[in-house]
């Protein structure tokens, strides 16, 4: 299957600071990115759907202008998180898809953000 | 819209035992239904897929699912067991708009631990 990979897999901030997470799509144009946040124990929650060139879509509940994401090329979509606070600790997965792949989507290994 | 639910998030059994996880989904058109298994700390992996071929589908490590239209189900089973096995696993649908957009919607996964 095709790869993507999600860096860092790791990242500890101070709280008000930000932070950018990179979602890249080794082997293939990934016109559609998924942005995933997923709470111990729990399902992934969609927070947004990005397509390349255009703005991201958000899910309900999601502030935009804290989670910011751009998908700038083919193979590249970033999620940064702004200001961020202890209550944005969690674990970000991106996913990604093209036209080609659309019945499967390919995922990162995942970001472990701590906000301290 | 279409959905799934998984019942039980947590199976436990023996080693060499049977798998079995359950998934049901809604959908008023015929679905695309995924499940992935995600490790501790890591992404999603998929491990088979339904895409109105076939309804019983292979997968990877052993598993296989049946699309059972009567039954809106799609559980997994694998024959036996592996300590291996022991991970979160999660059945997915894509949710599409008459847009042309699409997202994945996931179950609420299910935690399978294998006894020795």
């Amino acid at each position: 299957g095709a790869v993507v990979s999600q860096h860092p897999s790791r990242v500890i901030c101070k709280s008000g600071t930000s932070v950018k997470i990179e979602c890249r799509s080794l082997d293939f144009q990934a016109t559609t990115m998924f942005w995933y946040r997923q709470f111990p124990k729990q399902s992934l929650m969609l927070m947004a759907t990005s397509n390349e060139g255009s703005k991201a879509t958000y899910e309900q509940g999601v502030e935009k202008d804290k989670f910011l994401i751009n998908h700038a090329s083919l193979t590249l979509s970033t999620l940064t998180v702004t200001s961020a606070h202890p209550e944005d600790s969690s674990f970000y997965i991106c996913s990604a898809s093209n036209r080609v792949t659309n019945t499967e989507a390919f995922f990162g290994q995942g970001t472990r953000l701590t906000v301290v | 819209a279409q959905s799934v639910t998984q019942l039980g998030s947590h199976v436990s059994v023996s080693e060499g035992a049977l798998v079995l996880l359950r998934c049901n989904y809604s959908s008023s058109v015929p679905p695309y239904l995924f499940w992935y298994v995600q490790y501790p700390n890591q992404g999603l992996q998929l491990l088979l897929k339904y895409t109105s071929a076939a309804t019983l589908v292979k997968g990877i490590n052993g598993f296989e699912a049946e699309f059972k239209k009567s039954e809106t189900s799609f559980h997994l089973t694998k024959p036996s067991a592996h300590m291996s096995d022991a991970a979160e696993y999660f059945c997915a649908v894509i949710l599409t708009h008459t847009s042309g957009t699409y997202k994945y919607i996931f179950g609420t996964g299910t935690r399978l631990k294998v006894l020795a």
